[in-house]
């Protein structure tokens, strides 16, 4: 059964450094997204992408966040300048197959960031 | 905007018992849909359950039905027959079709042998 991946599983950095997490969603899919949580508090919206672009951005989402789809395949998260606040989990979905409409989001596994 | 509301933040119940956690919502939205994620402790977010909102018939898979109330703004999960498996963090979810999911603080369910 095809699935989200996402690399790292856990990544470490210091406080100033710029991370990028990265995501390979369903290869049918048109709509990507990020979503983080913060240790033992609910999964909060980030992002969605659809057609090259940004679709919708929650006020989490500021100046430091940025994402990409490099590539057919690879979508990423980079956050510029690393606070201690960013510590989380990071997960990645995706949804809608071509045609179909897009309200089924897969999630991956996540990738834990912890900023020291 | 919308809200999504676990009250439960814990249940606990035995093997086989049945349990439904409970969530209820609010939204000026009239086409929706409703999911509930289950987070086991490896922490991905598996999608057990998803209700459209303008089906009138609840949703079930397997052991695992909705109790969907559009005029109550309420939607409760019902695990039939639970087993250890189903320990775990369940999340209520809205979502508006293409939009970033609105999720609920969670339910921490508990299945003891």
């Amino acid at each position: 059964e095809p699935e989200v991946t996402q690399t790292p599983s856990h990544q470490v950095t210091q406080m100033g450094q710029e991370v990028i997490l990265r995501c390979v969603p369903i290869s049918n899919h048109l709509y990507f997204y990020w979503y983080r949580q913060i240790l033992g508090q609910k999964v909060e919206f980030l992002v969605s992408f659809y057609n090259n672009e940004i679709s919708e951005k929650s006020e989490i989402f500021d100046d430091q966040f940025s994402v990409e789809r490099p590539d057919g395949s690879n979508f990423t998260l980079k956050i510029r300048s690393t606070k201690l606040e960013d510590s989380a989990m990071y997960f990645c979905a995706s949804s809608g197959p071509q045609g179909a409409v897009p309200h089924e989001q897969y999630f991956g596994p996540g990738t834990r960031l912890t900023v020291t | 905007a919308q809200t999504v509301t676990q009250s439960q933040p814990e249940m606990s119940v035995q093997e086989a018992e049945t349990v439904t956690l409970s969530c209820t919502y609010d939204t000026s939205e009239s086409n929706y849909y409703l999911f509930w994620y289950k987070q086991p402790p490896s922490r991905q977010m598996i999608l057990v359950i998803r209700q459209e909102a303008y089906k009138q018939q609840n949703a079930t898979e397997n052991r695992f039905s909705v109790n969907f109330q559009k005029a109550a703004k309420s939607f409760s999960l019902k695990i039939s027959d639970s087993q250890l498996g189903d320990t775990a963090m369940y999340f209520c979810a809205f979502g508006g079709g293409a939009d970033g999911l609105t999720f609920g603080k969670g339910t921490h369910l508990i299945i003891q042998p």
